[in-house]
């Protein structure tokens, strides 16, 4: 059962930009997750924001949560060609060891 | 670091062949999973594991069954291939202490 749902589906920008990508869910979360997955590979985990957060940061990368309107967002700053990826939110709801996943966000950074 | 190794990166196989796909973590950890991966679709879980011999069905277990004799490897097993299941396939393992899972490089299946 897919929970969350990213948007956009493919994001293209020029090296250097900022990228923002979202993600909504629909039921009460313990915590987000981001993943990325580069072309042909498994996910990386990014960051975790518990749902009694409203903002957390990792290097370039800047989370925000919003649980009234069931959202977050990932911004990546002065993005690379390596970050060219795709994104994913999966979501902690119950205690069943279950992720609940996005479909993704395609992102291109072009040089 | 955490290493998650599935046994294969790519694999051709014939409708009704019989398919095993492996998965190792080096970890401990407690949690495995196995997802499938089709574009547009983002992760289904297939099944899990939360200890050795324990499985739980996860959204799409048809056609598909699981093994986990030893804590650290857990296999899927395609009992007769069809062509729906052309995917790619990633293995997972979580520890007890945080949600986060860790995945392997996948392996992209072809049943033809």
């Amino acid at each position: 059962s897919q929970q969350g749902e990213e948007d956009p589906q493919a994001l293209s920008i020029q090296e250097g930009e900022n990228a923002t990508m979202n993600c909504s869910y629909k039921t009460s979360i313990n915590n987000l997750q981001w993943y990325r997955q580069n072309s042909g590979r498994g996910l990386v985990h990014l960051i975790l924001i518990r749902s009694n957060e409203r903002e957390k940061h990792s290097g370039r990368l800047r989370v925000t949560l919003d649980t009234s309107k069931k959202s977050s967002s990932l911004l990546i700053t002065a993005s690379r060609a390596a970050d060219t990826a795709s994104y994913f939110c999966a979501t902690d709801a119950s205690s069943n060891y279950q992720l609940i996943w996005g479909a993704g966000t395609k992102l291109i950074i072009k040089p | 670091d955490v290493k998650v190794t599935q046994s294969s990166r790519y694999l051709v196989k014939r409708t009704g062949e019989k398919v095993f796909l492996e998965c190792v973590q080096d970890m401990d950890h407690e949690n495995m999973f196995w997802y499938r991966q089709d574009p547009g679709l983002g992760l289904r879980l297939i099944y899990f594991s939360y200890d050795v011999k324990m499985k739980e069905k996860g959204d799409i277990p048809e056609g598909y069954s699981v093994s986990r004799e030893k804590k650290e490897r857990f296999s899927l097993i395609l009992e007769s291939a069809s062509t729906n299941q052309t995917s790619m396939y990633l293995c997972a393992s979580r520890g007890i202490a945080k949600n986060i899972q860790y995945f392997g490089a996948g392996t992209r299946l072809s049943v033809l």
